[in-house]
């Protein structure tokens, strides 16, 4: 069965430094996104990406954010400097289409700044 | 409260019991989402019910919908060890967004 998949699954980084999370969403699938999980917290959604396009974002993703799909498999989250704040699981996820489907997520980035 | 909101926030029950776990929001939804996590570890989709639906089953799950409530339950029938996880509702809302608003989740014990 087709899964999300997600490197690396632990990284760990010192405040200021430059982090890119990997995803390689399932191959027939049209959306994708990124959500965190602080510890302890509720996963939350970050960023919708369609068509080569953010099409939806929250308020943490901030201009030290940004998201890449550079070749037809991967999608990437790119953290410019990270701050010990931006510690957390960091989830990507997909779908085929639209706002009815199931999104299928990763098993997790787990990001660690020191 | 936030959107999706689950009860109770811990439930440990005995292998063989029924689990339910309930889930409210505030704002007007597309659909639902159960999900399962197990410590540390990824979101493994359980089941999505639509607005339009009532109840959905799959397998030992028993998902229903009250959109007049805002309200929906998770019913894990004859439950095992192996189910001993957190459980999450999310919401995806109405129109054309498709960001998923997920609660706090309810941790299932179930002891052998």
């Amino acid at each position: 069965e087709p899964e999300v998949t997600q490197t690396p699954s632990h990284q760990v980084t010192q405040m200021g430094q430059e982090v890119i999370l990997r995803c390689v969403p399932i191959s027939n699938h049209l959306y994708f996104y990124w959500y965190r999980q602080i510890l302890g917290q509720k996963v939350e959604f970050l960023v919708s990406f369609y068509n080569n396009e953010i099409s939806e974002k929250s308020e943490i993703f901030d201009d030290q954010f940004s998201v890449e799909r550079p070749d037809g498999s991967n999608f990437t989250l790119k953290i410019r400097s990270t701050k010990l704040e931006d510690s957390a699981m960091y989830f990507c996820a997909s779908s085929p289409s639209g706002s009815t489907d199931t999104q299928y997520f990763g098993p997790g980035t787990r990001l660690t700044v020191l | 409260s936030q959107q999706g909101e689950e009860d109770p926030q811990a439930l440990s029950i005995q292998e063989g019991e029924n689990a339910t776990m309930n889930c409210s929001y505030k704002t007007s939804i597309n659909n639902l989402q159960w999900y399962r996590q197990n410590s540390g570890r990824g979101l493994v989709h359980l089941i999505l019910i639509r607005s339009n639906e009532r109840e959905k089953h799959s397998g030992r799950l028993r998902v229903t919908l009250d959109t007049s409530k805002k309200s929906s339950s998770l019913l894990i029938t004859a439950s095992r060890a192996a189910d001993t996880a957190s459980y999450f509702c999310a919401t995806s809302p109405s129109g054309s967004a498709r960001q998923l608003t997920f609660g706090s989740g309810t941790q299932l014990t179930v002891l052998p």
